[in-house]
């Protein structure tokens, strides 16, 4: 089975610009969560989606969104963007009660605003 | 809300165990991860114990957890230069959702 896959892995902006990310999952799995990392930080929950619906969201502002696709597919964007949304964003693929509590994680994008 | 720690560093000689602890404060978690993540990488999944359990081993991997302490561990035995890499546990609170709280990670680096 192919693992959590994202896209781009590196990007670089310039603040007030807007960044889409996308993830694929895993074959059959039917949730995807984003996580944002940063040296500061460590590592937040933005949030997840579950059947084209979100199910779950962190404490981020308004900048940050997302949407699931019918085949599961995510994108989160960021719109806005400022300098201390520079950080690794990372994906996490999971059956969710189809299957068991495993949470698998993608390789990130790394996204650089300068 | 919840709240996870972790100690920041630990070395270890090859060959040797290690022990990587972690406190969390939601005594309703339902499940406890553990994840590696080596530089430039994302997150691999070690392992994770349900939280009505006190030990899970998979190979060289032990998960030791007091639920009372709310205090959780992984132990990495005949520990090897390829595990020098940054440990997170995580939480998976009951709420129905996926959302993880991770703790701050422990950088394990082992001296050959």
């Amino acid at each position: 089975k192919a693992g959590v896959t994202q896209t781009p892995r590196y990007l670089i902006k310039t603040r007030g610009q807007q960044v889409t990310l996308s993830c694929s999952p895993i074959s059959g799995h039917r949730s995807v969560s984003w996580y944002q990392q940063t040296p500061g930080q460590g590592l937040q929950f933005l949030f997840e989606y579950f059947s084209e619906t979100q199910r779950n969201k962190g404490n981020f502002p308004g900048r940050f969104s997302g949407r699931q696709f019918s085949n599961s597919r995510s994108e989160m964007n960021v719109s806005t963007l400022e300098l201390g949304d520079s950080a690794l964003y990372l994906c996490a693929s999971s059956a969710a009660g189809t299957g068991g509590p495993e949470q698998y994680f993608g390789p990130g994008t790394r996204l650089t605003v300068t | 809300g919840e709240d996870v720690e972790q100690s920041l560093f630990l070395s270890v000689r090859e060959g040797d165990s290690s022990v990587i602890n972690c406190t969390y404060t939601d005594s309703s978690s339902t499940y406890l991860y553990w994840y590696k993540q080596e530089p430039g990488a994302g997150l691999q999944l070690l392992t994770y114990i349900f939280s009505n359990m006190d030990m899970k081993q998979d190979q060289r991997l032990t998960v030791l957890l007091n639920k009372k302490d709310k205090h959780l561990s992984l132990r990495i035995a005949d520990t090897q230069t390829g595990d020098s890499a940054i440990y997170f546990c995580a939480e998976r609170p009951q709420t129905g959702a996926n959302n993880l709280f991770f703790g701050t990670g422990t950088r394990l680096t082992v001296i050959p």
